[in-house]
Order: C-alpha cells, then structure tokens, then sequence
C-alpha cells in the first residue's frame, strides 16, 4: 500500500521558535519524489519543499528543511525562525507512479499554529 | 507570472442546478488534476488529463464530468450539485520530466482553489 501518515493532527509554536513536523510513508517504490506543501487559510496549496529519494542530502528552503530518512521511511519537515504567516495546514505528499500520470498521496495534514 | 487560475473563486448553486468551474494555467503543463477538498481534509484526486488522455478515479461519482478543450484550460462540470458536493474544488498542473508513467520529478502547482456552495 501506498500511503503517507501525519501523526500530529495540529501543533503549536511560539513566533521565532523551531517546529518540527512529522510524517512517514510507505511506498514499494524505489525512486521518487516526496513533498511539502503549505496551505494558509486563504486555502491556496503552495510548494514548500521537495525531496528526490535518490538524493542523500536533505533538502533545504531558507527556514524550511527536511529530515529525510529512507530506511525509516521518514520525511520531517523543520520550520527554524517561526513567523506568523507559517500558520497553516501543512501537507506531506510523494508522487505515485502510474500507467496513465502520476499522483499526488496525501497525508491528512498537520495544522501549525504560530503564536505571538 | 507563470501561474494556474481558477474562476469563479465562490460559486454558489441550487441543489440540482448545473456548474461549471474553470481552470486555466500559463506554465504550459501537460497534466492538469482537479480534486475536491473538504474542510481540513486532504485533497481527493477525483480525475487529470495527461494531455488529451482523460483519467478518472475509480470512485469519482458520475455526476463529476470534466473538459479539456486546450492545453490552457480544464473545466469541471457538476451535473447535479448535491449538498454533498459543497467545498473547495481545486486545479493543479504539472509537468513530469519522466515518460508517462515514469514516476520522476512531477511536483504540482495549485491554483488558488473554488469555494462552491449548494443550497
């Protein structure tokens, strides 16, 4: 089964603070791709950060990086110097391949709420 | 920019009533998906296009249609709105550097999303 697991339904940090956010999956696949994606409450989806699984080094997107671990099948998402404007629902994704296109699988979303 | 748009923002319908919404994108991507998201949940795939080939979900209801007229623009049609089908519809494109099925780089840009409402 293909899947994407977020364990933390909603966090909360102080604005200026380090989060991390968690998310693994599971993927017969040995090549491919895994996501971040932020949606603020205006519910536009956004890019945050992309990882190739082939690639040993962590991605990284000024205050955002990842922790990628591919044995553990672990993709953490750590957001350093929290502002306001990172208060979102933010999705971990991977690209599933497949005969007609591929697809995004979606975890359920972790919702961040950065305090002041 | 470079960018996928989405009209109206907010549609409102009767129960029954035929809708359409719009996609249109600039970047030139091949692939385009249309899902439905309901508050706080991920978003469902419901079909793509990868190019003129029309996809569907196994379980995308038949009331779902959707329209690919040029690579520009995607449309979703909702035959018969049900109460049901209230929430956030939303486009994305992509561009796989991969073959058709070839897994590869494929990260998908959204558009800003339509709000529909069914009364």
């Amino acid at each position: 089964a293909q899947t994407v697991t977020q364990s933390q339904p909603e966090m909360s940090v102080q604005e200026a603070e380090t989060v991390t956010l968690s998310c693994t999956y599971d993927t017969s696949e040995s090549n491919y791709y895994l996501f971040w994606y932020k949606q603020p409450p205006s519910r536009q989806m956004i890019l945050v950060i992309r990882q190739e699984a082939y690639k040993q080094q962590n991605a990284t997107e000024n205050r955002f990086s990842v922790n990628f671990q591919k044995a553990a099948k672990s993709f953490s998402l750590k957001i350093s110097d929290s502002q306001l404007g990172d208060t979102a629902m933010y999705f971990c994704a991977f690209v599933l391949r497949g005969e007609y296109g591929n697809k995004l699988v979606f975890g359920a979303g972790t919702i961040l709420r950065v305090k002041s | 920019d470079a960018m996928v748009i989405q009209n109206p923002r907010y549609q409102v319908t009767q129960f029954g009533k035929p809708v359409t919404l719009s996609c249109s994108q600039t970047l030139n991507h091949n692939v385009m998906y249309w899902y439905q998201q309901k508050s706080s949940q991920a978003p469902k795939l419901l079909f793509h296009y990868y190019d003129k080939d029309f996809n569907n979900e196994a379980d995308t209801p038949d009331n779902f249609q959707s329209r690919r007229p040029n690579t520009s623009f995607c449309f979703l049609d909702i035959r018969s709105p049900g109460l049901g089908d209230a929430a956030m519809y939303l486009c994305a494109t992509s561009r796989p550097t991969w073959g058709r099925g070839g897994g590869g780089t494929d990260t998908q840009y959204f558009g800003p999303g339509t709000r529909l409402t069914v009364l």
